[in-house]
């Protein structure tokens, strides 16, 4: 597609279950990151994927959180035993490289989790 | 570590009005500067972008100027259009010397804008 596509679009889950959020990037593009974003809150980092370079995890909040990429393309944002907390629109965004080197990065649409 | 740090919304003017939102940073390297926009109900879009001090990025009527003196970036308008109540994301991507970047974007924690008409 022309644009970043993440799905589900909403998703509501009961707490303790686990979820997966999978995100589409602009075909050819290298960088690939997740983000999260509360109610009155800014984003949140969460990881970022260059390439086949490791990916930066610094911002996974605990180790209920991981993604993968596969093969440079993909990704799946996977959260374990869900906590209410975890609650927001979780975003994706990808760039032909780095994003600060080519001037910025292109966002998704989002998915709303709600943890009931 | 990068910080990103925006003028407390929301804000609300009239049509017509002078719009400034404050952003400053902290970064460590050279540092690439953003705005994004968020319109309700869409996803964030780019808005623009500077890469070195003094440059001055623009659209749609915005502009930015990259300040490396004063650590500041802030999005200015000379007269907004209700099609501009949004919310207003200022972000860095930290470089090093050689203008390679660090790769993650860092975002400052938005500001509401609501033109009334």
């Amino acid at each position: 597609g022309a644009g970043v596509s993440q799905s589900p679009s909403n998703k509501v889950t009961e707490k303790g279950k686990d979820v997966e959020l999978r995100c589409d990037p602009i075909s050819g593009h290298t960088a690939l990151y997740w983000y999260r974003q509360s109610l009155g809150q800014g984003l949140e980092f969460l990881i970022y994927f260059q390439g086949n370079s490791a990916p930066d995890k610094s911002g996974l909040p605990s180790d209920r959180f991981s993604a993968e990429r596969t093969g440079g393309s993909v990704s799946t944002l996977t959260i374990q035993r869900t906590q209410q907390e975890d609650s927001a629109v979780y975003l994706c965004a990808s760039s032909l490289t780095r994003a600060g080197s080519v001037g910025g990065a292109f966002f998704g649409q989002g998915t709303r989790l709600t943890v009931v | 570590g990068d910080s990103v740090t925006q003028m407390e919304g929301p804000v609300t003017l009239s049509e017509e009005a002078f719009l400034t939102i404050n952003c400053t940073y902290t970064a460590t390297g050279y540092p690439s500067l953003f705005w994004y926009v968020q319109y309700p109900g869409e996803g964030l879009q780019l808005l623009l972008k500077a890469t070195k001090a003094d440059d001055k990025g623009s659209n749609k009527g915005f502009e930015a100027t990259y300040r490396k003196e004063t650590t500041s970036f802030h999005l200015e308008k000379g007269s907004v259009q209700v099609s501009d109540s949004a919310v207003y994301f200022c972000a860095l991507s930290d470089r090093n010397a050689g203008g390679t970047s660090y790769g993650k974007l860092t975002f400052g924690q938005g500001t509401i804008l609501t033109v009334h008409p």
